[in-house]
């Protein structure tokens, strides 16, 4: 069962618009939350986290949001580049649980100039 | 540091034959982590080493799958016998490990095609 869900596989955004890139959870023991990007033929990348005691990190062009009672979190990146298309991966884990990441399908966005 | 290293970066072979996939975790790095990535599952996890130990193994498909660790600085991922429905990119991905299992670094990959 897959417990972080990407519901959008793919998205589309003119260069200087915003990206928003949505992620859902199941498991409410879930206290911390990354984003991965992901270009083709690379491993993927570390970009941004958060904690579950935030609701927002901000780090330059990209913005995370949490939303612990809807188990939501989004991934905001303006204004959005070419460079910034690739697959984001978003993923969950507990801390001091010892487990592994656990990741969602993927949303592959596409800037278009 | 070179970061998590992979070897072969692709492979490709035929059905039945047996694939041994390798991996150089980051030195100091104590938990190790293999994933698959297909277009139907996205990234799911395999299996998960903390201090040369599994820890979890769910993931693991099937009998024909195999992972071990044999030191700190190495670890391989074997199927024997592969089939084409195996075919995806492994990835190895290290973290510092304990309880500050955070952010996880990713090798390059191995795209696998069994034909």
């Amino acid at each position: 069962d897959q417990q972080v869900k990407q519901n959008s596989p793919s998205l589309s955004v003119q260069e200087g618009r915003i990206s928003i890139l949505n992620c859902d959870y199941t498991n409410s023991m879930f206290d911390y939350f990354l984003w991965y990007k992901k270009y083709p033929a690379e491993g993927p990348t570390f970009l941004i986290s958060i904690s579950s005691i935030k609701d927002k990190n901000e780090d330059g062009r990209f913005t995370v949001f949490l939303n612990k009672s809807a188990k939501h979190l989004s991934l905001h990146i303006v204004p959005s580049q070419p460079g910034d298309s690739a697959v984001y991966f978003c993923a969950a884990n507990i801390l001091n649980s010892g487990y592994a990441l656990n990741f969602g399908k993927g949303t592959s966005l596409l800037v278009t100039p | 540091d070179a970061g998590v290293i992979q070897s072969p970066r692709h492979e490709v072979t035929e059905m039945g034959q047996e694939v041994t996939l390798r991996c150089k975790p980051i030195s100091g790095h104590n938990s190790l982590f293999w994933y698959r990535q297909t277009m139907m599952r996205g990234l799911e996890l395999l299996i998960y080493f903390n201090n040369n130990v599994p820890i979890d193994d769910s993931g693991m498909p099937e009998d024909r799958f195999s992972a071990k660790m044999p030191n700190a600085s190495f670890s391989t991922l074997k199927i024997q016998p592969s089939e084409p429905r195996d075919s995806a990119v492994y990835f190895c991905a290290s973290s510092p490990g304990g309880t500050e299992n955070t952010e996880a670094f990713f090798g390059q990959g191995t795209r696998l095609t069994v034909v």
